[in-house]
């Protein structure tokens, strides 16, 4: 357990309609990373939140948006959901060590199926 | 932005054989280079990872070099056990906390 919890384990769904994923970092980490997980891209960077504001952007969809509340957990919102979208979505975080940054813990993640 | 390859795609070898997988990067800029290991369904899993400032690691059975110089680094996996069956993932970043960019990965099968 890498102490990362995501929510829900597994979606489905149909085109067209909007879906929220949520993530819990592990204790006292301050940044949150989505990944994208699917057969023809592989794994993915979406982008990282931390403490609450937005670090660094990667291949996310402009109908796809995310955000970092005070409790540091983080939401991902997919709307306007195609085909394509289904896919595995991960969450990782990291945070500080001993005055060093540890590496990124990856949640289970949220199996997403749109049909 | 950084592109990272990884070979081969998949791999078989026997128990107790070694394994080597290789990734190339693209950024210069790159100085942490991180191996994950991801079972069927499963969260992928660091299993080591290297820092620039040193070429080689290791940890038991699994061993990390990198060649700044070159741009690539590769993951060795000594005496190999049929539970080192899974896909294996490099990747790259500027650093610990950012955004790391993954190879395709590697599936690897160990035959007993």
């Amino acid at each position: 357990d890498s102490g990362v919890t995501q929510t829900p384990k597994h979606l489905i769904t149909a085109t067209g309609q909007r879906v929220t994923l949520r993530c819990s970092p592990r204790s006292g980490d301050l940044s949150v990373y989505w990944y994208q997980q699917s057969l023809d891209q592989g794994l993915q960077f979406l982008i990282q939140y931390y403490n609450g504001e937005e670090r660094a952007k990667g291949n996310i969809l402009e109908r796809f948006s995310a955000q970092q509340f005070p409790d540091l957990h983080s939401e991902l919102n997919l709307s306007s959901l195609e085909l394509g979208d289904s896919a595995l979505y991960f969450c990782a975080s990291s945070g500080l060590l001993a005055g060093e940054y540890n590496e990124q813990f990856f949640g289970p993640g949220t199996r997403l199926t749109v049909l | 932005g950084e592109n990272v390859e990884q070979h081969p795609s998949t791999l078989s070898v026997q128990e107790g054989d070694s394994a080597v997988i290789k990734c190339t990067y693209s950024d210069s800029a790159s100085n942490y280079f991180p191996w994950y290991k991801q079972e069927l369904g499963k969260r992928p899993q660091l299993i080591i990872d290297i820092r620039s400032n040193v070429g080689e690691k290791k940890d038991q059975r699994i061993a990390v070099t990198l060649n700044k110089t070159a741009k690539h680094f590769s993951l060795h996996i000594t005496e190999t056990q049929p539970e080192d069956s899974a896909v294996y993932f490099c990747a790259a970043s500027i650093w610990v906390n950012t955004p790391l960019v993954f190879g395709k990965g590697t599936r690897l099968s160990v035959i007993a």
